[in-house]
């Protein structure tokens, strides 16, 4: 089965650096790798996503690289603002084509103004 | 449109009771998921409804936990009975498709065992 590892567990920044956070799954057939943040007492909302036949997807200060063959994908941040600061997760799929998800243990990213 | 709704938002309950949480996915979304999140650890998967069944329930943790799904909308989560171990936050998520792809999360149901 799929196992994610995602580090660092914390993470402080001054306003205006960036940010990166790493993940590692275990399964060479997952194929779908999404990031959700959760702000402080709301939802977990998907802010990007990236398939495996991508290695690189970004939006606006956000991007996502996808490393398959060491199985590891990144999320980054550039020019952090105070509203970034938030618990983000990687997933990825609990099996080929599922929509399960197997969760990373979460980043808390504080954003220093 | 209204996003996934779940209740209670908090619940505190003695070890040995019985909680029920509900959730109400998005409209038309056959798909939902229940997670549970215990403090810093990773949000984990509990069971995926399709519609009104069970498509994969191998993330509860044992049988004091029972989801159902009557007539593919609305699902409830039942604790019976409690231990503190359940303390956690229970999420609830949506999404229309079964393939990989976006889950549309509730704000979650907080539950503490004392």
């Amino acid at each position: 089965g799929e196992n994610v590892e995602q580090h660092p567990s914390t993470l402080s920044v001054q306003e205006g650096d960036s940010a990166v956070i790493k993940c590692t799954y275990s399964d060479s057939a997952s194929n779908y790798f999404p990031w959700y943040k959760q702000e402080l007492g709301k939802r977990p909302q998907l802010i990007i996503d990236i398939r495996s036949n991508v290695g690189e997807k970004k939006d606006q200060r956000i991007a996502v690289t996808l490393n398959k063959t060491a199985k590891h994908f990144s999320l980054h941040i550039t020019e952090t603002q105070p509203e970034d600061s938030a618990v983000y997760f990687c997933a990825a799929p609990r099996g080929a084509g599922a929509n399960n998800l197997f969760f990373g243990t979460g980043t808390r990213l504080t954003v220093i103004p | 449109e209204a996003g996934v709704t779940q209740f209670p938002s908090h619940s505190v309950i003695e070890k040995g009771q019985t909680v029920t949480l509900r959730c109400d996915p998005i409209s038309g979304h056959d798909n939902l998921y229940w997670y549970r999140r215990v403090m810093g650890k990773e949000i984990k998967f509990l069971l995926h409804f399709v519609k009104e069944s069970k498509q994969d329930e191998s993330g509860m943790p044992n049988n004091r936990f029972l989801a159902e799904r009557t007539g593919g909308t609305y699902s409830t989560l039942k604790v019976q009975p409690a231990e503190l171990e359940d303390s956690g936050v229970y999420f609830c998520a949506s999404s229309p498709r079964i393939t990989p792809g976006e889950l549309f999360f509730g704000e979650g149901s907080r539950l503490t065992v004392l």
